[in-house]
């Protein structure tokens, strides 16, 4: 049964600094590997998108990597801004699922000015 | 392009009622999923749907819950006798198909419907 863990839970650095968000999976069988964002009371946000062929997705300041033989994703978020804040959310994709996602239960992020 | 389109965004029911979800998909999308996120635990899947078929439904609990995607018209979520425990975000989500070479696969969702239960 795969199980995805994200650590740390919560997180808080001043503004400017670069975050590191990490992810773990038990099941390197993957199809593929998403990182969300979620607001408060909002729904969730896609970032990025890896497949499981490839080891690293970039989007503006964002960076994310894969190292499946690990069973590690990275999320970089360079030069920090307050708004950043908010929780994030890494989910694994099974190789044999139909779209079923396994979701983390997030990095909550704070962003201080 | 409208995103992922879910309502209502807030429901409030008294205990055993029932309380009805509604998921329009992003254009072109054909495959709707549907998440529960309850108070201080992370997002589980619940159901797969493709038009008029339940792929996926493994994450449904076996009573009181029932999901379909007709034809025409919105994916529904339905809860009958709805108890203090239902409540929670429920979440939709599409992509354009479930995968393959030339799909990643994505899955877009949308803001959320919010059930609390009296």
């Amino acid at each position: 049964k795969q199980e995805v863990t994200q650590i740390p839970a919560a997180l808080s650095v001043p503004e400017g600094e670069n975050l590191v968000l990490n992810c773990s999976f038990t099941d390197s069988a993957i199809y593929n590997l998403q990182w969300f964002r979620q607001d408060p009371g909002k729904g969730l946000t896609s970032l990025l998108l890896i497949q499981s062929s490839q080891r690293e997705q970039t989007s503006g300041r964002l960076n994310a990597s894969l190292d499946k033989s690990s069973g590690r994703s990275t999320l970089y978020i360079a030069a920090s801004q307050p708004g950043d804040s908010a929780t994030y959310l890494c989910a694994v994709r099974a190789a044999d699922s139909w779209g079923k996602l396994q979701f983390g239960a997030g990095t909550q992020v704070v962003v201080t000015p | 392009n409208a995103g992922v389109m879910q309502n209502p965004r807030h429901l409030v029911r008294r205990r055993g009622q029932e309380a009805r979800l509604r998921c329009s998909p992003m254009k072109g999308h054909s495959h709707v999923y549907w998440y529960r996120q309850l108070p201080e635990e992370g997002l589980k899947f619940m159901v797969y749907l493709q038009k008029e078929n339940i792929i996926d439904e493994s994450g449904m609990p076996k009573e009181r819950f029932s999901a379909e995607f007709p034809k025409e018209g919105p994916s529904i979520l339905r809860i009958q006798q709805v108890v203090r425990g239902d409540s929670a975000a429920y979440f939709c989500a599409s992509s354009r198909t479930s995968g393959g070479p030339s799909n990643t696969g994505e899955l877009f969702f949308g803001e959320g419907s919010r059930l609390t239960v009296l």
